[in-house]
């Protein structure tokens, strides 16, 4: 168990360029999540996948805002055209299905500045 | 729509002395507890868990937690804090059922220990 990866762990970026974050789960896990964390918040859910498949979408995520997951593995999460409001921690993270196994294995994010 | 309060936004105790934190949330239904902590630049990791049955339930690193369904309220706790228990705190909550898909975050309580 190697833990869930995230890359970069810092992106600075000019407002209007695009960005994309790349997420790497546990391996048996199945489910993927994607939340946003800004500064003295808790995190905000933006979107989990169940293999490949991207059950649900928050409103929090615009149409800037793509996220995939082929072939059931890692996921990338990209930002088009961004803002500065978008400046913040992306966490992902993943889980099994099952109440038993409730409760994710967080990655240690990605630091999105924009400038 | 669910939500969970944190009121405390930052507590400094003493090594040694007890902690409680403290979380409130607003749910249909019972939802799935959940207490986590991120330490400075980091992800969150999962220090406890309630689903059902005994109301107060232990977890990692010495901490427990009590659910009180009359209060809608799920205190962490801790009876000897050490330095290295400094961190931010987040309570959350999730849909019951099983379904593992989004936890809902309250805003965090940031723990400072004086020695």
């Amino acid at each position: 168990d190697t833990g869930v990866s995230q890359n970069p762990r810092h992106k600075i970026t000019k407002r209007g360029q695009n960005v994309t974050f790349r997420c790497d789960p546990i391996s048996e896990h199945n489910r993927l999540y994607w939340y946003r964390q800004t500064l003295g918040q808790g995190p905000e859910f933006l979107t989990y996948f169940q293999n490949e498949a991207q059950l649900e979408k928050s409103r929090l995520l615009s149409d800037r805002f793509s996220a995939e997951r082929p072939k059931g593995s890692f996921s990338t999460l990209e930002i088009q055209r961004t803002e500065q409001g978008d400046s913040a921690m992306y966490l992902c993270a993943s889980s099994r299905t099952g109440a038993e196994n409730y409760g994710y294995t967080f990655g240690s994010g990605t630091r999105l500045t924009v400038v | 729509a669910q939500s969970v309060t944190q009121p405390d936004i930052h507590i400094t105790v003493s090594e040694g002395a007890s902690l409680e934190l403290r979380c409130n949330y607003s749910y249909g239904a019972t939802p799935y507890l959940f207490w986590y902590v991120q330490s400075p630049g980091q992800g969150l990791q999962l220090l406890l868990k309630y689903f059902s049955g005994d109301t107060l339930v232990q977890g990692i690193k010495g901490f427990e937690a009590e659910f009180k369904r009359s209060q809608s309220s799920f205190n962490l706790r801790k009876p000897s804090v050490h330095w290295s228990d400094a961190a931010e705190y987040f309570c959350a909550v999730g849909p019951p059922g099983g379904t593992a898909s989004k936890l809902t975050f309250g805003t965090g309580t940031r723990l400072q220990v004086t020695l």
